[in-house]
């Protein structure tokens, strides 16, 4: 299985702020991605997080309020924007490795926004 | 539009008994379902998955059961144990691995 890491673990934000999740995977990953799970709900893909080019959404999620980078294969960042404390949520990536249909996951990052 | 339900929000099960969770799902072009554990503070562990093109797949205790026509899914475990205490996700997906669809996830409780 895939190594997946993620900083921070949590956060306390103002609102109008923004927040940088990190996410590293180890070597055997060649997809990755972002996902949403809002409190007492289930887990939402945000975007698929594509090396060296831009993310792909799903609907719903936008660019300006998510910016995501994927600068090389192992490691990717996403960005929640101009928070509310609808933004208040666990924000996970995952991996998916060539030849494998199973993802794994990061343990999440915490997010609370005042 | 809830694409795979989950509607069982919880199930309690004794020690040693059988665990069955359930989840139905609407979208026909699923082609890959995927059972995950989920312990508070920590990420979703993968368990099993189960491709279209089966029926049934086994992994220790785990054992996926896939019904096409009634487009349902099951995992069972046996025996199960204390540990197993989690929350259960299904989840499905168009593209074998990509872009997975969760449902609503299912709190076991198995009871020593």
């Amino acid at each position: 299985s895939a190594v997946i890491s993620q900083k921070p673990s949590r956060d306390i934000c103002q609102r109008g702020t923004s927040l940088t999740i990190q996410c590293q995977v180890d070597s055997q990953v060649t997809m990755m991605f972002w996902y949403r799970q809002q409190p007492g709900q289930s887990l939402t893909l945000i975007a698929t997080a594509n090396q060296g080019s831009e993310a792909t959404y799903e609907s719903g999620f936008v660019i300006d309020k998510f910016p995501i980078s994927r600068p090389n294969l192992t490691f990717s960042t996403l960005t929640v924007s101009n928070m509310s404390p609808e933004d208040s949520s666990i924000y996970l990536c995952s991996g998916r490795s060539s030849g494998a249909y199973e993802q794994y996951f990061g343990p999440g990052t915490r997010l609370t926004v005042t | 539009d809830q694409q795979v339900k989950q509607n069982s929000p919880s199930l309690s099960v004794q020690e040693g008994r059988i665990s069955i969770l359930n989840c139905d799902y609407t979208n026909s072009m699923f082609d890959y379902f995927l059972w995950y554990k989920k312990y508070p503070a920590e990420g979703p562990t993968f368990l099993i998955s189960i491709s279209s093109i089966k029926d049934k797949n086994e992994d220790g205790r785990f054992t996926v059961f896939l019904n096409k026509s009634a487009k349902h899914l099951s995992l069972h475990i046996v025996p199960s144990q204390p540990g197993d205490s989690a929350v259960y996700f299904c989840a499905a997906s168009v593209e074998y691995g990509n872009k997975l669809v969760f449902g609503a996830g299912t709190i076991l409780r198995v009871k020593s």
